[in-house]
């Protein structure tokens, strides 16, 4: 079935320091890529997705690629700030029903 | 605030007792869904709604689990029976399909704790 690979936590780095948080995918078909964050103590909220191969999201400073040969969706930031400490979820969709199957988190610690 | 809206935030109740969530999305998605988080881990899929039918549900979601969504509107998500193991936050979804990918807009997501 579907499922969605996520590197574990936490991430720790200083700010303006460069993020890598790896994603990798099994999926049959061509499923949408998501990368949800969830702020302390409040709601999923959609930080980028990529619909199709090659597509790059991005928002906020963050990018992640569509790897279709790699099976990948790797989110990077240039340069943290300590406002960007939060859980980074990775996701697929569901061309039919569009549910989502997400990775089991990644927490950002950003220090100044 | 037009967002999606779920009650109550957070319901504490005794093993057996049987729990109901409410999920409001935002007005004219016609798609709704319920996930379930627990600590540590991402959103697991629970059912989802297209209007007022219940399209597709996990088997995650066990007998005592029941949702609805009667007019195409709300939703409730009924618990009946809970046991520890129910204990997690329940998030629920919405989105409009054929627009912007169907992006799904998420709710803060009601916490329970069993007893």
């Amino acid at each position: 079935g579907n499922s969605v690979t996520q590197m574990e936590g936490p991430v720790t780095l200083s700010e303006e320091a460069f993020l890598t948080i790896n994603c990798t995918y099994t999926a049959t078909g061509y499923p949408s890529l998501f990368w949800y964050v969830q702020y302390p103590g409040e709601g999923l909220q959609l930080l980028l997705k990529a619909t199709k191969a090659d597509d790059k999201g991005s928002n906020k400073g963050f990018e992640a690629t569509y790897r279709k040969e790699t099976t990948s969706f790797h989110l990077e930031k240039g340069s943290v700030q300590v406002s960007d400490s939060a859980v980074y979820f990775c996701a697929l969709s569901d061309h039919n029903t569009d549910k989502l199957i997400f990775g089991t988190g990644t927490r950002l610690q950003v220090f100044p | 605030d037009t967002g999606v809206s779920q009650n109550p935030r957070h319901k504490i109740t005794k093993r057996g007792q049987n729990v109901t969530f409410r999920c409001d999305p935002i007005s004219e998605h016609n798609r709704l869904y319920w996930y379930r988080q627990t600590l540590g881990q991402g959103p697991e899929f629970l059912t989802y709604f297209q209007n007022e039918a219940q399209l597709e549900k996990s088997r995650l979601l066990s007998d005592r689990f029941s949702a609805e969504r009667p007019k195409g509107s709300f939703s409730t998500l009924e618990i009946q029976r809970t046991e520890q193991g129910d204990s997690a936050m329940y998030l629920c979804a919405s989105s409009l399909t054929g627009v912007n990918y169907n992006e799904q807009f998420f709710g803060p997501g009601t916490r329970l704790t069993v007893l």
